[in-house]
């Protein structure tokens, strides 16, 4: 029920921006893209979501394609501390309505 | 921000004893709460929605009467891992959502690592 694919792994170098993709094309109109990461042996940590505009915070970047169909999140300046799985999930904004994990991106950032 | 704990953060305990893991939304009231279950190099799997007041929802596959849930409070729910077994052991995370908040974050607890022996 993820309904997300990831690259499984990907590298980024220190300092460069990373860009990580997402596929959600079964991606339903109301549903929201959330952006989560966990490193290593914590919970996951939250970064950021949204329905159709692009959104930018202090962590991230997520652009959504106009069909909704993929997403990218974006790191600007990727550091160490950066390297994590990275989760994209897709989701009804009601408070019940669960979580479902993927597999998500696993991403090292290289000195 | 708001910030979810778990107690404890790691356990030991024989085959066969039953063990109690503690969520605990600290600074807001979670209308719902979620346990997730998470084996070495694998995603998090959803095992139950917890909300307060009333039986838990367990995914497919869970074993109800294994893993109990109790989400006695706005800010407290427990998982009981009931006659534990080594292939129990794992990491178990815990979640919670605050209706107040327009977009219904959810806020991840930092995990319980069971170890069975």
């Amino acid at each position: 029920d993820a309904k997300t694919t990831q690259p499984t792994s990907m590298d980024c170098a220190e300092g460069r921006a990373a860009n990580l993709p997402c596929n959600h094309s079964t991606i339903s109109g109301n549903e929201y893209v959330y952006w989560y990461r966990q490193i290593h042996s914590q919970g996951p940590q939250y970064i950021i979501h949204g329905l159709k505009n692009n959104e930018t915070n202090e962590m991230a970047s997520l652009i959504i394609t106009e069909d909704r169909k993929s997403s990218t999140l974006i790191l600007p300046h990727a550091t160490l501390r950066d390297t994590a799985v990275y989760y994209c999930i897709v989701r009804l904004p009601n408070t019940g309505n669960q979580f479902y994990f993927g597999t998500g991106t696993s991403l090292t950032v290289i000195p | 921000g708001a910030v979810v704990s778990q107690h404890p953060s790691r356990v030991i305990c024989k085959s066969g004893t039953s063990v109690k893991i503690e969520c605990r939304s600290l600074d807001f009231q979670a209308t719902t709460m979620f346990w997730y279950r998470q084996f070495p190099k694998q995603s998090l799997m959803l095992m139950a929605t917890s909300n307060e007041g009333s039986k838990a929802t367990y995914e497919q596959g869970v074993e109800k009467d294994k893993f109990l849930i109790n989400h006695a409070s706005l800010t407290l729910s427990t998982l009981t891992v009931t006659s534990a077994h080594p292939e129990d052991s794992s990491f178990y995370i815990c979640s919670a959502v605050s209706g107040s908040r327009s977009y219904n974050e959810q806020f991840f607890g930092p995990g319980t690592r069971l170890t069975v022996l």
